[in-house]
């Protein structure tokens, strides 16, 4: 069975601080992807980052950054220069090939100005 | 690209009432997929569709529940008998699944059908 896990319910940081998100995962695959998805009050629901778990490099988007450790199945979202617009729920997930998405629980993150 | 839309964006219905909502995907994207989101809590799958042909359903997804993609485009999730734990926000994604071994095949959400069941 393939899980998701985040292990911080709730963050807060000051505007303009760089937070760090984690996220830890299992699966038995060898080929598969893992997102960040942003979801703000609004509540639809955003990429913001990908990765493709064959490439080492670490994806980035802008002010957003993946640590990505395989071996540790590990997949932690840094924000850099933090904005107010930052404030939302952010879900880790994990997907196979052409399959469903397994979402983490989230972590509500808030942005202080 | 007008992006994933979803109706209605809120439904308030008595128990016992039977509802469907309606899921429009970006236009080309063969797979779509339906979720459910309780409060707090991320979204859960209940089925997805390649092209018109359903191909798996969720155990979240009871008798009550049917989802259908005729011609392959928009799709509909109806709910018969609706009970109180069917509350929910309901999401619809679709992604465009391209047959190669290295697929980003990421899935685009749209906004949602809040689901309320008095």
């Amino acid at each position: 069975a393939q899980t998701v896990t985040q292990s911080q319910p709730e963050m807060s940081v000051q505007e303009a601080e760089t937070v760090t998100l984690s996220c830890t995962y299992d699966t038995s695959e060898s080929n598969y992807y893992l997102f960040w998805y942003k979801q703000p009050p609004s509540r639809q629901m955003i990429l913001v980052i990908r990765q493709e778990a064959y490439k080492q490099q670490n994806a980035t988007e802008n002010r957003f950054s993946v640590n990505f450790q395989k071996a540790a199945k590990s997949f932690s979202l840094k924000i850099s220069d933090s904005q107010l617009g930052d404030t939302a729920m952010y879900f880790c997930a994990l997907v196979k090939k052409f399959d469903k998405i397994i979402f983490g629980k989230g972590t509500r993150l808030h942005i202080l100005p | 690209d007008t992006g994933v839309s979803q109706d209605p964006r809120h439904k308030i219905t008595k128990r016992g009432q039977n509802v469907t909502f309606r899921c429009d995907p970006i236009s080309e994207h063969n797979r779509l997929y339906w979720y459910r989101q309780t409060l707090g809590q991320g979204p859960e799958f209940l089925t997805y569709f390649q092209n018109e042909a359903q191909l798996e359903k969720s155990r979240l997804l009871s008798d009550r529940f049917s989802a259908e993609r005729p011609k392959g485009s928009f799709s509909t999730l109806e709910i018969q008998r609706t009970e109180q734990g069917d509350s929910a926000m309901y999401l619809c994604a679709s992604s465009p699944s391209r047959d190669r071994e290295f697929s980003t095949d990421t899935q685009y959400f749209g906004p949602g059908t809040r689901l309320t069941v008095l």
